[in-house]
């Protein structure tokens, strides 16, 4: 089974700042096959990433991801009010599918 | 448009076998390259994939539960069912079904589920 790591568990960042979030893999994820997903406060989450890299439908492109293999990235190039958030890496490449234990990111 | 909604028990006693049921809208579960997940989040805690049936009835499910969940899929009435078996309050969560292949593209809104006796 794959164990994904985020890091940092908690990221204070002020509006207009540029978030980076880490998800590591303790195995290659095939393919690049992760997806990163935003999550308010008593709602579902939110696609926000696939593939690594690929936008979802409707996310504006603040929102970018990198990666392959072992390390992804998240970046938000500048922060909005409404993204603050926890952030979760979700990888699909090899069963079980797994999620990492997310990253918040709050106001400073 | 796409829905999902949870239905089920929003309290099961410690023991007992917790069935859910995902009732989805706006696609057919046998269209190919379709699937359905089950996912939860205990209070406060991270989210949890637990088990996931493709559109072929192939089905997946998570290492540490496995021996106690059993997911299937009625396509004539657009569900799909999650059965855990032998409940414990560490089970208190949010489980959520979810739409996608593979990656998660809708959610429904959850249905909390607590185990207390």
């Amino acid at each position: 089974e794959i164990v994904l790591t985020q890091s940092p568990a908690t990221l204070s960042l002020s509006p207009g700042e540029r978030a980076t979030l880490s998800c590591g893999a303790s195995q290659s994820v095939s393919s690049s096959y992760l997806a990163w997903y935003q999550q308010k406060p008593g709602l579902a989450p939110r696609l926000l990433i696939y593939d690594a890299s690929s936008r979802a439908t409707g996310i504006p492109d603040r929102f970018s991801g990198s990666g392959s293999g072992t390390d992804f990235t998240l970046t938000i190039s500048r922060l909005e009010p409404e993204d603050f958030a926890v952030y979760y890496c979700q990888q699909y490449g090899s069963s079980p599918w797994t999620f990492g234990q997310g990253t918040k990111v709050e106001i400073k | 448009q796409v829905t999902l909604k949870e239905s089920g028990p929003v309290l099961v006693k410690p023991t007992e076998t917790l069935t859910l049921t995902c009732t989805v809208s706006g696609f057919s579960l046998s269209n190919a390259r379709m699937g359905v997940s089950w996912i939860r989040q205990p209070p406060g805690k991270a989210l949890e994939w637990l088990a996931h049936i493709f559109s072929n009835d192939e089905k997946s499910y998570s290492t540490s539960l496995k021996s106690r969940l059993t997911i299937s899929k009625d396509t004539s009435k657009s569900q799909v069912v999650l059965t855990m078996t032998n409940m414990d309050p560490v089970d208190t969560a949010t489980y959520y079904c979810a739409r996608g292949y593979s990656y998660h593209t809708t959610w429904g809104q959850g249905t909390l589920v607590t185990v207390s006796s």
